[in-house]
C-alpha cells in the first residue's frame, strides 16, 4: 500500500518538553511538507522540503524545527519554544513534475498536558 | 495578498440539495485552485481543481466555477448526499511555487 503514514496518532507534551512527530512516504514523492491545522483557521505551513538535506520556512516556522536526511522521512520536532502547540499536524507530500497536488497523511493530534 | 477567504464558515443541506461554498482572492498571480475534503480525524484529498483558462470544471457531482474577473470561486455539489458530510477547503497556489495558500475550511452537514 503506497502512501503517508504519521505516527503517533495523538501526543501528549509535558511543559518544557521537544516532542518530535513522524512522518514516513513510500509514494517516492520528492518534496514533503508540514502543515498545522486549528479550529477556524484552516491549514498553514509550518516547514517544507523539495528535496534530501534542504527544507525552507513556512508561515509559522517559530518553535519547530525539521530534518530530511532520507527521501521518503521527515519528522517535525515541536520544541518548548513553541508556546501554543496544541493542534493538529498534517504531513503532506508531491511529486516534483506537480508540486501542486499535495497527498496528505492522517495527522496527529498534539495535546498539551 | 496571500490571503483566500472562504465562506461559509458552516453549511447545513438537505439530502438531494445543492451545496455552495464560496472562495475569494486578491492576488492576480495565483494561478492554479484546488478543492480539499476533509473527513474528521483524517488528512485532506484532493476532491477537484481549477486553473483559470475555464471558467467550470464538472467531475461527477462536484462543479467549479471560477470567475477571474471577480478573483472568485466556488465549489457546488449537486444532489448532496450524508457522505458528503466533511470539511471542505479551498486553495490556490502560483505558478512554478510549491506553496498551497488554504481558507479556513467550510464544514458541510448533509441531513437525510
Amino acid at each position: 500500500d503506497g502512501g503517508i503514514t504519521q505516527s503517533p496518532k495523538y501526543l501528549f507534551r509535558k511543559e518544557g518538553q521537544n516532542v518530535t512527530l513522524s512522518c514516513e512516504q513510500n509514494l517516492n514523492h520528492d518534496a514533503m511538507y508540514w502543515y498545522r491545522q486549528d479550529p477556524g483557521q484552516g491549514l498553514r505551513l509550518i516547514y517544507y522540503s523539495q528535496i534530501v538535506n534542504d527544507f525552507q520556512k513556512g508561515d509559522i516556522a517559530e518553535g519547530y524545527s525539521v530534518s530530511r536526511e532520507k527521501k521518503e522521512s521527515f519528522p517535525l520536532t515541536v520544541t518548548s519554544a513553541q508556546k501554543n502547540p496544541t493542534a493538529f499536524y498534517l504531513c503532506a507530500s508531491s511529486i516534483s513534475q506537480d508540486p501542486e497536488t499535495q497527498y496528505f497523511g492522517p495527522g496527529t493530534r498534539l495535546l498539551v498536558l | 495578498q496571500q490571503q483566500v477567504k472562504q465562506s461559509p464558515q458552516s453549511l447545513i443541506v438537505q439530502k438531494g440539495g445543492i451545496s455552495i461554498i464560496n472562495c475569494a482572492y486578491e492576488n492576480t498571480a495565483f494561478d492554479y485552485f484546488p478543492w480539499y475534503q476533509q473527513f474528521p480525524g483524517k488528512g485532506p484529498a484532493l476532491l477537484i481543481a481549477i486553473r483559470p483558462d475555464v471558467s467550470e470544471k464538472k467531475e461527477g457531482r462536484f462543479t467549479i466555477s471560477f470567475n477571474k474577473s471577480a478573483k472568485q470561486f466556488s465549489l457546488h455539489i449537486m444532489d448532496s448526499q450524508p457522505g458528503d458530510s466533511a470539511t471542505y477547503f479551498c486553495a490556490a497556489s502560483m505558478e512554478n511555487t510549491d506553496k498551497l495558500i488554504f481558507g479556513t475550511g467550510t464544514r458541510l452537514q448533509v441531513f437525510p
